[in-house]
This record gives C-alpha cells, sequence and structure tokens, in this order.
C-alpha cells in the first residue's frame, strides 16, 4: 500500500540557520511527489513538486527538495530559515498511474518552530 | 483569478446530525477532490469528483458522499455524524491535465458533540 512517512514531529531551529525536513515513501513506483506548507487557520499551499528528470526541484520561498531513489526519499531544504517560516509541512505522493492517480497520500506533517 | 473557496468556515453539530460543506473550485478546473485532516495528522483522501461523477474514493463509510456541479463546484455532505468526525476538511480542485497538482481551499473545521 501506498504510504509517506515523516520521521519528525516536530523541529526547532533558530532563525537563520538551515532547515531539513524528512519524508520517505513507499510506492510500488516512482509516484508523483509534493510538499505542501500549512499556516494556521489555512490551507495547504504547494511549495514544490518532483514528476521526473531533474532530481533536484526548487520551489517557492526559497525552499527546495531532492529525489533520491535509491532512499526512497524527498527532503526538503532551506539555506537560511526566516521567522515566517513558522509552519507544519506536508510531504504528499500520488500514483503517477492506475486506479488511485490523481489521489494525494500525506505523510502526517512536521510541525516547523523558529527561534528568533 | 479566484482561489478555491469553501463554506462555511466553521461548524458545529451534534452527534447523528446530518452535514453539507461547500467547495467552489478554482477557475478553469475541472475536478475536485475531498479530504479529512483529523487535528494532528496529515490530510486522508476521501474521495474526487470529475465531470460531475465520483472518480475515486478513499477508505470512507458510505455515508459521506458528494456532488459535484455542471460548474464544477462540490459539496460534501455527511450523514449520520459521530465524534470522531470532528476535523477540518479540505476541498481541492485541479485540472486534469495537470495531474497530482491540487490547489487547497481554506477548509471547514467541524465540530460534532
Amino acid at each position: 500500500a501506498q504510504s509517506v512517512t515523516q520521521p519528525d514531529i516536530h523541529i526547532t531551529v533558530s532563525e537563520g540557520a538551515s532547515l531539513e525536513l524528512r519524508c520517505n515513501y513507499s510506492y510500488g513506483a516512482t509516484p508523483y511527489l509534493f510538499w505542501y506548507v500549512q499556516s494556521p487557520g489555512q490551507g495547504l499551499q504547494l511549495l514544490l513538486k518532483y514528476f521526473s528528470g531533474d532530481t533536484l526541484v526548487q520551489g517557492i520561498k526559497g525552499f527546495e527538495a531532492e529525489f533520491k531513489r535509491s532512499q526512497s526519499s524527498f527532503n526538503l531544504r532551506k539555506p537560511s530559515v526566516h521567522w515566517s517560516d513558522a509552519a507544519e509541512y506536508f510531504c504528499a505522493a500520488s500514483a503517477d498511474r492506475g486506479s488511485t492517480l490523481g489521489r494525494l497520500y500525506f505523510g502526517r506533517g512536521t510541525q516547523l518552530t523558529v527561534w528568533p | 483569478e479566484t482561489g478555491v473557496t469553501q463554506s462555511p468556515t466553521h461548524l458545529i453539530k451534534t452527534r447523528g446530525q446530518q452535514v453539507t460543506l461547500r467547495c467552489s473550485s478554482q477557475s478553469g478546473h475541472n475536478t475536485v477532490s475531498w479530504y479529512q485532516q483529523a487535528l494532528g495528522q496529515g490530510p486522508q483522501f476521501i474521495f474526487q469528483y470529475y465531470r460531475e461523477e465520483e472518480n475515486g474514493r478513499g477508505n470512507f463509510p458510505p455515508r459521506f458522499s458528494g456532488l459535484q456541479f455542471p460548474n464544477y463546484s462540490s459539496e460534501l455532505n455527511v450523514n449520520a455524524l459521530e465524534l470522531d468526525d470532528s476535523a477540518l476538511y479540505l476541498c481541492a480542485s485541479s485540472y486534469t491535465g495537470e495531474l497530482g497538482e491540487q490547489f487547497f481551499g481554506p477548509g471547514t473545521r467541524l465540530t460534532v458533540l
């Protein structure tokens, strides 16, 4: 069965420090992969996506993610965190074919706290 | 370009009641998906509608049902509410030509007492 795992429930970093949020997926084939961010009282905003091709993808707000097939991972990174990045981050996957095409499977999320 | 909108923002119901949540999709989008996000969890796929028909369903009982209208807006109906139905319900719209990329509304917070 398809699943997405985010091992870290809560991460705290200082403003200006680098950030890496982990995501692992379990799929029969290479899925489409996404990172979303959710601020309190708001819906999910897409940060970046991976469909195929270059394994390092750039997103909005200075975020990037690297797809590693051998590790079934799609970790999110940012070189310097800003206080406004404090939010909950969700990794999601979708099948690239078949009956579950178009469904997003989400991890349970990582809550990011940024210290000033 | 208008984004995805949902109504109402918040809702309080009692166990056994029925509820209808509404979603207007983003302009140009023809597919709507609904997700349930329980507190402290990631969103879970409920179902998807395309061309006014259900096009895939997650692991939710039949008391969760939906509709999609000709203008691509959608409703989520939940009958016989249970306490565990308390959650944030998210609607996402997409266009079938852009597989997997979904745009989310702000959600409806449902509390069942």
